[in-house]
């Protein structure tokens, strides 16, 4: 156990689906991420937050919303995707400048 | 914007036998981190290098840091099949200075 959890571990889901991923931290830290990893792609950051506040949003399409209520959840709202997103979306937590702590993952198929 | 390179790609050695994966970055670094994916799992951090020139070594694995802080290495002397996984470097994002930015990834294979 890292002590970042990610639900669900996998996910189907239709172009017209909406459907959020959830993200919790158990471990203090005040910076929290949501990275693609692609087979084709290396670790892409999506987006990224210190203290609740969204300090970087990587040119993802609006498509993809985050939302981060307190320093410990991180959601990634999904709608309308298409097939090129299936990915697995990890998210990771950190202090500031410190090491990232990854959870294990959605494994994300679009049909 | 800052892009972080690694070579080779992938790599496949004889248990027993030495390997060696290379970091670079377009920019100056102020640190860089390694991490260790293992088949179906998520990156879990190595080992972070923040000086100029800075050698680090974890057991059978040596992690160095370039003068320029510009490049980096990950060595493992004679591998184990436990060491199969995609090895990955990642230096700060040029945005925000703490999130991380990660190379491709070296893809290790170890046949016993």
């Amino acid at each position: 156990e890292t002590g970042v959890t990610q639900t669900p571990r996998h996910l189907v889901m239709g172009m017209t689906n909406k459907k959020s991923l959830k993200c919790e931290q158990h471990l203090g830290h005040n910076a929290m991420y949501w990275y693609k990893q692609s087979a084709k792609k290396p670790l892409e950051l999506m987006f990224v937050y210190n203290f609740k506040e969204q300090t970087e949003n990587n040119s993802v399409p609006s498509r993809f919303s985050p939302e981060c209520p307190n320093s410990s959840h991180l959601f990634l709202h999904l709608h309308t995707l298409q097939p090129e997103d299936s990915a697995l979306y990890l998210c990771a937590s950190s202090h500031p400048e410190g090491k990232l702590f990854f959870g294990s993952g959605t494994q994300l198929s679009v049909l | 914007g800052q892009q972080v390179m690694q070579i080779p790609q992938y790599q496949h050695v004889q248990e027993g036998e030495d390997f060696t994966t290379y970091c670079n970055s377009s920019t100056t670094l102020s640190n860089i981190q390694w991490y260790k994916q293992r088949p179906g799992g998520h990156p879990v951090f190595l080992i972070q290098l923040v000086k100029s020139g800075e050698v680090k070594k974890q057991k059978r694995l040596t992690f160095q840091f370039g003068e320029a802080k510009k490049n980096s290495s990950l060595h493992i002397t004679a591998t184990q099949t436990t060491d199969v996984g995609t090895y990955f470097c990642a230096g700060p994002n040029s945005n925000s200075g703490y999130a991380l930015n990660f190379g491709k990834g070296t893809s290790l294979l170890v046949t016993p």
